[in-house]
């Protein structure tokens, strides 16, 4: 059963950059699958972020292309992620997850909160 | 982009009772990727259904997934306490992947 873990700073200062990390254990990072980032805030609920492969083909959503860098690291399976010039809008719980059958997500992180203030 | 309403917004229901929750798809949804998600506070979403209709590992059969194309439907059929959550609808037939706003299942 994979797990995934993410670790980063729970704090941002507006206008910075937005820096986690997702920890893969029980299974490699290279198997056959696609990884993702999820945000959730109140006001706007589930908002897909990207996705990577292991051979670092990612897509990203439109609406945060310009702002969104996800990377894979194989020698230490994980994926990263980092988003630009953040606001309070980027106010959020982040999660990383594992894409399965039929484009669904069957493993999750924990959740890192991560709030942007100054 | 596909957008994805769920209703009702909240479901006020007893425990026995039978829930069902909607999903409408502002376009068809490819190769029916459309899948349901049990989420409960402070916990990351559990995958329930995937590919409209089947089930994940470990999910009780009281759940369960039909629909296509456009209007999908989550049915609990008797609902056990620990079943009230918030239910959310997701697809990537088509990218960017969207999710529904959710459904908040209740204790009436």
């Amino acid at each position: 059963q994979v797990q995934l873990q993410e670790s980063g700073p729970g704090l941002v200062k507006p206008s910075g950059t937005l820096s986690l990390t997702c920890d893969v254990s029980g299974g490699s990072i290279s198997n056959s699958n696609w990884w993702s980032w999820v945000r959730q805030t109140p006001g706007k609920g589930l908002e897909w972020i990207g996705e990577i492969y292991h051979s670092g083909i990612t897509n990203y959503s439109p609406s945060l292309k310009s702002r969104v860098t996800i990377a894979v690291d194989k020698s230490r399976n994980q994926f990263s992620l980092s988003l630009t010039s953040v606001t309070a809008a980027d106010t959020a719980v982040y999660y990383c997850a594992r894409m399965w059958e039929s484009g669904s997500f069957d493993s999750w992180g924990q959740g890192a909160r991560v709030t942007v203030s100054s | 982009e596909i957008v994805l309403t769920q209703s009702p917004g909240t479901l006020s229901l007893s425990p026995g009772e039978r829930a069902t929750l909607s999903c409408r798809a502002s376009q068809s949804i490819t190769s029916n990727y459309l899948t349901w998600y049990q989420q409960k506070p402070g916990q990351a979403p559990r995958l329930l259904i995937y590919g409209a209709s089947n089930r994940a590992t470990g999910i009780p059969d009281r759940f369960s997934g039909s629909g296509s194309g456009t209007d999908f439907t989550l049915t609990i059929s008797r609902l056990e306490p620990e079943d009230f959550a918030v239910y959310y609808c997701q697809q990537y037939g088509s990218s960017p992947c969207s999710f529904g706003q959710g459904t908040k299942l209740e204790i009436k």
